[in-house]
């Protein structure tokens, strides 16, 4: 969705590098979401985030750091990156509603990350 | 433990054919279903959602369908394009509104 943008788009680092992904979105959307994806799992959440001042961790945030910069960016930090933090990377946002039932997530095109 | 079982872990058909893809999910509670549809290289996109008291829902040549009591959805893909290429994703929320859990998904691939 071009509404949500991510870069880089691919990545190279070495282990023990910081690394920084970023998250921008135009839809005007109060949450924001960090997945990761990799081969042959479902997407995992890594944190998530309902507005500026509300910042969660999800199911896999160990290794791992945010920030809500203003509602419309979300960075993802590695302090220090491992080989096995090489995943697809994705941010995705959606709009607070009056019911759970349709909050839909829009995703990015996802950062391609590998660590040496 | 919430699980999203899908199957056929990958799939290859003809273009024009129809196909059905399978997800059976235990997870509880539940809000609503969806399934994405994701390209090589892309983000998923949406293809429908379903709370528990819809039992069907279409998206042009996508139909979606739900069984609540047996914790089994369909997405039915009819006469299919190359452009349906791609990885199909069930996503079952559990009434977070954040937590969804995802399907590893199926992929799809359409032949000429």
């Amino acid at each position: 969705d071009a509404d949500v943008t991510q870069t880089p788009r691919n990545r190279i680092t070495k282990t023990g590098k910081r690394i920084m992904l970023e998250c921008s979105q135009t839809k005007g959307h109060d949450r924001m979401y960090w997945y990761r994806q990799d081969p042959g799992l479902g997407l995992r959440l890594i944190y998530y985030s309902f507005d500026v001042k509300d910042i969660n961790k999800g199911e896999i945030s160990d290794g791992y750091s945010v920030s809500r910069q203003a509602q419309a960016k979300f960075s993802l930090s590695l302090e220090s990156a491992i080989p096995n933090q090489t995943a697809l990377y994705f941010c995705a946002t959606s709009e607070r509603t009056g019911t759970e039932a349709y909050n839909e997530q829009f995703f990015g095109p996802g950062t391609r990350l590998t660590v040496l | 433990k919430n699980q999203v079982e899908q199957s056929p872990q990958s799939l290859i058909i003809l273009e024009g054919k129809n196909c059905t893809l399978q997800c059976n999910y235990t997870v509880s509670p539940f809000s609503n279903l969806r399934w994405y549809k994701q390209d090589t290289g892309r983000g998923p996109v949406s293809l429908t959602i379903m709370t528990f008291s819809e039992n069907t829902k279409s998206n042009g040549r996508y139909t979606a369908t739900l069984d609540a009591d047996t914790k089994q959805s369909s997405l039915h893909i009819t006469a299919s394009q190359l452009s349906d290429s791609a990885s199909y994703i069930c996503v079952v929320d559990s009434n977070s509104g954040y937590a969804l859990n995802f399907g590893k998904g199926t992929s799809l691939l359409v032949t000429p």
